[in-house]
């Protein structure tokens, strides 16, 4: 079955990181592009940023560069994007995409993790 | 990266058209045709719906389509039926490996 399955729910302090997963699994990994995107409670999408099909390249929406790291294993089918410094204005549900490889559009979405900051 | 322009909301009785717009400028969705489209309901993920401007994934409804004209892309949806109620949501290749969505319509079935 063709599916990007995240991590579970977070809860985490201010000023803390947290990691999410995304594993990817009936398709061929490497042929694809990941991104992530986020939607705070009662928002609407925001796009975090993307990661190339061998993991050594990834492109980060200005907003989140130098807070935001994506990563990817190839050997687990698994990318994970840490975001750190959490403020209130992180909680979000977080999203991984199936990117379509020149084409820019997302075909394929996890069901989402959320992601609560609080003190 | 501003986000693409979207009305907040639109609205239409069962059976008839409407049309939902993205606008950008020359530097995003006015340069190029990788403009898609999604569908969100409510507590779920996106949906993709219309993508390079005006084709269809298998399995999305033909009484959705999609169109470009200048710096507006549209998303027309006819025979509206109950369950399209629900987000709307743009997306723009913007160069240098970046996209933008744009801020979202909620569409309401009358």
């Amino acid at each position: 079955q063709v599916q990007l399955v995240q991590s579970g729910a977070e809860v985490k302090k201010p000023g803390a990181s947290v990691r999410v997963s995304c594993k990817a699994s009936g398709y061929t990994f490497t042929n694809y592009y990941l991104h992530w995107v986020r939607q705070a409670p009662g928002q609407g999408l925001e796009w975090m940023g993307i990661i190339n099909h061998g993991g050594d390249r990834a492109t980060y929406a200005q907003k989140f560069q130098g807070r935001v790291t994506m990563t990817r294993d190839t050997s687990t089918s698994t990318v994970y994007m840490e975001l750190s410094s959490l403020t209130s204005e992180d909680t979000a549900v977080y999203y991984c995409a199936r990117g379509v490889t020149y084409y820019w559009y997302f075909d394929l979405w996890g069901r989402g993790t959320l992601v609560t900051v609080s003190s | 990266q501003s986000a693409l322009t979207q009305p907040a909301s639109v609205s239409g009785s069962p059976g008839q058209s409407i049309t939902i717009s993205c606008t950008g400028s020359r530097s995003d969705a006015g340069s190029y045709n990788l403009v898609s489209w999604y569908q969100q309901h409510p507590g779920k993920a996106p949906k993709l719906l219309i993508y390079e401007g005006n084709k269809r994934p298998s399995g999305v409804s033909d009484r959705f389509s999609g169109s470009k004209s200048g710096n507006t892309a549209s998303l027309t949806i006819s025979g509206l039926q109950a369950d399209d109620e629900s987000d709307y949501y743009c997306l723009s290749y913007i160069g240098s490996s970046t996209v933008v969505f744009g801020g979202g319509t909620k569409l309401t079935v009358l």
